[in-house]
C-alpha cells in the first residue's frame, strides 16, 4: 500500500490557517489522496479528496504538489472545533478476492490542537 | 440526507459470547465497509460488502463476519470474543465505485469483560 508520511503533532491558533503537510512519495497515478478527520471517540469525517488538481471545497483546500509526492490540507480559518487528529490516505486500488477493489489504509494521523 | 447509523452504540459482553452489530448506510449507497479501532493498532480495514457480496476483507481471524442485506443494509457478528476485540467499530457507506468517497457512522463502541 502507498503509505503515507505525517507530523505526530500540530498547534494552530484560533483564526489562523492550519496547514497539515503529507508525505506519499510512493503514490500511483490512479490513486487519490483523501482526507479524512476524527474528533476524540466519533467516526472520522470526511474533508477533501484530489487526485492530481489542487481542490478546495467549504471545509479546506487540498494543494498536492506537480510530482504527486506530497500534499498540504489547509483549513483556513481555524476554529476550537476544528482539533482533531487529521488523517491523510491515499486509497489504493489492488487485485482482492472478487477482483478489482480499493480500501483505505488509515495511519497515525496529525493531531491538531486548535487554541486561543 | 439522513447519514450513517449504527446500532447499538455502546455494547458490554464478556469472553466467549458473540456480539451482531448493525450498520444502516446512507440512503442510495450500496457498499459499506467495517473498520476496527482500537488504541494499540489505530483504524484497520475488517471488510467491505456490495450487493449483498464480500468484495474486500482485511486481515482478521474467522471469527469476524458480515453480511448485506437487499436494502444495502449491514451485519458484523464477532464469535467467541476475546478481550482483544474491545473496540470502536466503524461502518462507512459509498454508492459503490472504487473512487467513490466513503462516509463513517458514529461507530459501535465495544467492551469485552
Amino acid at each position: 500500500d502507498a503509505k503515507t508520511t505525517q507530523p505526530t503533532s500540530m498547534d494552530c491558533a484560533e483564526g489562523r490557517a492550519a496547514n497539515l503537510p503529507c508525505n506519499h512519495s510512493t503514490i500511483s497515478g490512479n490513486e487519490y489522496v483523501y482526507w479524512y478527520r476524527q474528533i476524540h471517540s466519533q467516526g472520522p469525517q470526511y474533508i477533501i479528496h484530489g487526485l492530481k488538481n489542487n481542490e478546495t471545497n467549504e471545509m479546506a483546500s487540498l494543494i498536492i504538489t506537480e510530482d504527486r509526492k506530497s500534499s498540504t490540507l489547509i483549513l483556513p480559518h481555524a476554529t476550537l472545533r476544528d482539533t482533531a487528529v487529521y488523517y491523510c490516505i491515499v486509497r489504493v486500488l489492488y487485485r482482492g478476492d472478487t477482483g478489482t477493489a480499493s480500501k483505505l489504509t488509515f495511519g497515525t494521523g496529525t493531531r491538531l490542537q486548535v487554541t486561543l | 440526507k439522513a447519514g450513517v447509523t449504527q446500532t447499538p452504540r455502546y455494547l458490554i459482553k464478556t469472553r466467549g459470547q458473540q456480539v451482531t452489530l448493525s450498520c444502516s448506510p446512507i440512503s442510495g449507497h450500496r457498499s459499506v465497509s467495517w473498520y476496527q479501532q482500537t488504541p494499540g493498532q489505530g483504524l484497520q480495514f475488517l471488510f467491505e460488502y456490495f450487493s449483498e457480496t464480500q468484495r474486500n476483507k482485511g486481515n482478521f481471524p474467522g471469527r469476524f463476519s458480515g453480511r448485506q442485506f437487499s436494502n444495502s443494509r449491514s451485519e458484523m457478528n464477532v464469535s467467541t470474543l476475546e478481550l482483544g476485540d474491545s473496540a470502536l467499530y466503524l461502518c462507512a457507506s459509498s454508492k459503490g465505485a472504487f473512487s467513490d468517497t466513503q462516509y463513517f457512522g458514529p461507530g459501535t463502541r465495544l467492551t469485552v469483560l
